[in-house]
């Protein structure tokens, strides 16, 4: 079946503590990308990947960090967590990189305590 | 840069009303345009999307949607809701062809038995 894993579904952490949320997809899909739900904002790329060992800034970088090694896979790091980064995360993988079937994963809760 | 609007934030009807949800985006050039849908818990959905071509988009579960270039907006129609249409609607732009999925501040409807 096509489709986008994420892990953790769930994660608290407490403020500081270096973690990952692993994004992988088994559709061969160039571009992948990361981003934040929160209420009444909607949802915003936190950063994207184009291809292997290319990525770039979304619109709320700050605090996040990426790597894109393979093309399966697209962690998203976040080296410091603080309570502001507490989100519901969904990663994304497109074809083409241009909102063409883009499928999202089932999101991970981030509770930055 | 681009920006898109929900108006509504919350909408709650009776089931078998007519449902229209306001989207509006800022950006004078090509734009791709999409409605996702969020069911309770669950990951986002891609309801329909308008690339060119007839600006009347027909889309899953009896969705429709009307790109009116003059009004910069993007309205999703359904002429009688259900129930099972309880979920959050997101907007959501591409423009020039580009990376970054631009998303609305989402509507939650509720839809009432």
């Amino acid at each position: 079946e096509a489709q986008v894993t994420q892990n953790p579904r769930y994660l608290i952490t407490v403020t500081g503590k270096k973690l990952t949320v692993t994004c992988s997809q088994n559709m061969n899909h160039e571009y992948m990308s990361w981003y934040r739900q929160d209420p009444g904002l909607g949802l915003r790329q936190i950063y994207y990947s184009m291809n292997v060992e290319v990525t770039d800034k979304g619109d709320v970088p700050e605090g996040y960090k990426v790597s894109r090694k393979e093309k399966r896979n697209f962690p998203l790091i976040l080296e410091s967590p603080s309570p502001n980064q507490t989100s519901l995360y969904f990663c994304a993988s497109s074809l083409g990189g241009k909102g063409i079937g883009y499928t999202f994963g089932s999101g991970t809760r981030l509770t930055v305590v | 840069a681009q920006s898109v609007s929900q108006h509504n934030h919350h909408v709650i009807l009776s089931e078998a009303a007519s449902l229209e949800l306001g989207c509006n985006y800022s950006y004078g050039g090509t734009v791709n345009l999409f409605w996702y849908v969020q069911y309770p818990g669950q990951h986002l959905q891609l309801l329909l999307k308008y690339f060119s071509g007839d600006p009347l988009v027909k889309g899953i579960k009896g969705f429709e949607a009307e790109f009116i270039k003059s009004k910069f907006s993007f309205n999703l129609r359904k002429p009688s809701v259900q129930w099972s249409d309880t979920a959050e609607y997101f907007c959501a732009v591409i423009v020039n062809a580009g990376n970054m999925l631009t998303f609305g501040g989402g509507t939650r409807l509720m839809v009432k038995p």
